[in-house]
This record gives structure tokens, C-alpha cells and sequence, in this order.
């Protein structure tokens, strides 16, 4: 399958710090990547989809400003948290979007393994 | 995304016994996938389904797409211990490069 990697793992930051995590397709390229956020014990919450040399597109009630997201390249996508509080403390998961090319070919997500974010 | 139906919502098995769970949807997806996902990482791709019918397997887990193209089952056979983990099924619909997910099935095996 293909390679999706993120970086950091896990961050341990104060409060009002920004930190940026890197989301990387190692084998393929990636016009669209996404991030989400996870809480314990829940399924994948959306927060944005990222596209490659274009705006960010936002899921409703994501904060953009808070959340900064760059696609400056078909296999890196980052998502920077400005100015961390605790409410921010979550599991960030990346993904790329792999499709064939063609219309009504294969269309997949493969998921980088995810970031822990912790703010004090 | 929409929210798909997953069910069971969790499950305790005997190592050795077969596991399955499925997911329902009340809009028709073009594609079905499966994840597992284990604690403090991130979802991995178990099997991806394109076609209404397609019965798909990858070892021990099989996974089939719906003919009414609104549900998808996926199917563990012989448990192991290492089975355990919560599984997402996730789908997409037509013209829209967003996932659907499910709320998981967290499967617990018994050795």
C-alpha cells in the first residue's frame, strides 16, 4: 500500500506557541491531502481539505485562522496550530487522496499515523 | 462527512471464531473502504471496493460492496489476538472526494 508519513509523532507544547505538523506521501503524489482531528474513542472528524497550490478548504466550524494549512507541494501538506490552548490537545491525522487518473477509476485516502498533540 | 451506521459498535471474541460488522448508508457510495486502526496510530487500509457486488479478500478478511451500493460488510475469519483494534469503514460517493466514515467496531479477542 502506499506511504504516508507525519512529523512530529508527539508534541508537548505551552500555551499560546504555534506548532506545525508535516503530513508527507512518500510513493505517490497528492494533489488533495486532509487533515482531521480524532478524540478518544471516536471516529475521524474532517477539518480540512488541502489542495495543492490552491486555498485550504475548510469543514463548518473550523477556524482557518487557527488552523493554517500549506500544500506547497504534491507530497507535502502542513497544518500549523496558532497559538495553542489545552482545547487543542487532540490526535491529528493526515491523509493523501491516491486516484488512478481516469474517470471512475480507484479513488483512496491512505492515512499518515498521526500526530499527539498535548498543550499545557 | 455524513455519518455511515456501523454496527456492532464493539465486540468481545474468542480467538479462533469468525468476526463480522457492517455499514449501512442511506445515499449510494461509489466507494467502500475499510481501515483498522490501532491505539496512538493511524487507520490502515485494509480492503478498497469500487464496484457494486465486489466481494474482495486480503488474507483472513474478506469485505463485500453491496449490490444496492448502500452497505458493505467486512468479514474476519479465524481470529487472532493481533485482530484486535478498532475498524472504520468508510465510504465515497459520487463527485465528491470526501470519506464518510463509521463511528468503528472495536474488536476485542479472548485468547
Amino acid at each position: 500500500g502506499a506511504v504516508v508519513s507525519q512529523h512530529p509523532s508527539r508534541v508537548i507544547c505551552k500555551s499560546g506557541t504555534s506548532v506545525k505538523i508535516e503530513c508527507r506521501s512518500l510513493d505517490f503524489q497528492a494533489t488533495t491531502m486532509f487533515w482531521y482531528r480524532q478524540f478518544p474513542k471516536k471516529s475521524l472528524m474532517l477539518m480540512a481539505t488541502s489542495n495543492e497550490g490552491s486555498k485550504a478548504t475548510y469543514e463548518q466550524g473550523v477556524e482557518k485562522d487557527k488552523f493554517l494549512i500549506n500544500h506547497a507541494s504534491l507530497t507535502l501538506s502542513t497544518l500549523t496550530v496558532t497559538s495553542a490552548h489545552p482545547e487543542d490537545s487532540s490526535f491529528y491525522i493526515c491523509s493523501a487522496r491516491r486516484t488512478s487518473g481516469r474517470a471512475g477509476g480507484t479513488d483512496t485516502q491512505y492515512f499518515g499515523p498521526g500526530t499527539r498533540l498535548t498543550v499545557l | 462527512g455524513q455519518q455511515l451506521n456501523q454496527s456492532p459498535q464493539s465486540m468481545f471474541i474468542q480467538e479462533g471464531e469468525d468476526v463480522s460488522m457492517n455499514c449501512t448508508s442511506s445515499s449510494i457510495f461509489n466507494t467502500w473502504l475499510w481501515y483498522k486502526q490501532d491505539p496512538g496510530e493511524g487507520p490502515v487500509l485494509l480492503i478498497a471496493l469500487y464496484k457494486a457486488g465486489e466481494l474482495t479478500s486480503n488474507g483472513r478478511l474478506t469485505a463485500q460492496f453491496g449490490i444496492t451500493r448502500k452497505d458493505s460488510f467486512l468479514n474476519i475469519s479465524a481470529s487472532i489476538p493481533s485482530d484486535v483494534g478498532i475498524y472504520f469503514c468508510a465510504g465515497r460517493r459520487t463527485n465528491d472526494y470526501k470519506l464518510s466514515f463509521g463511528a468503528g467496531t472495536t474488536v476485542t479477542v479472548r485468547a
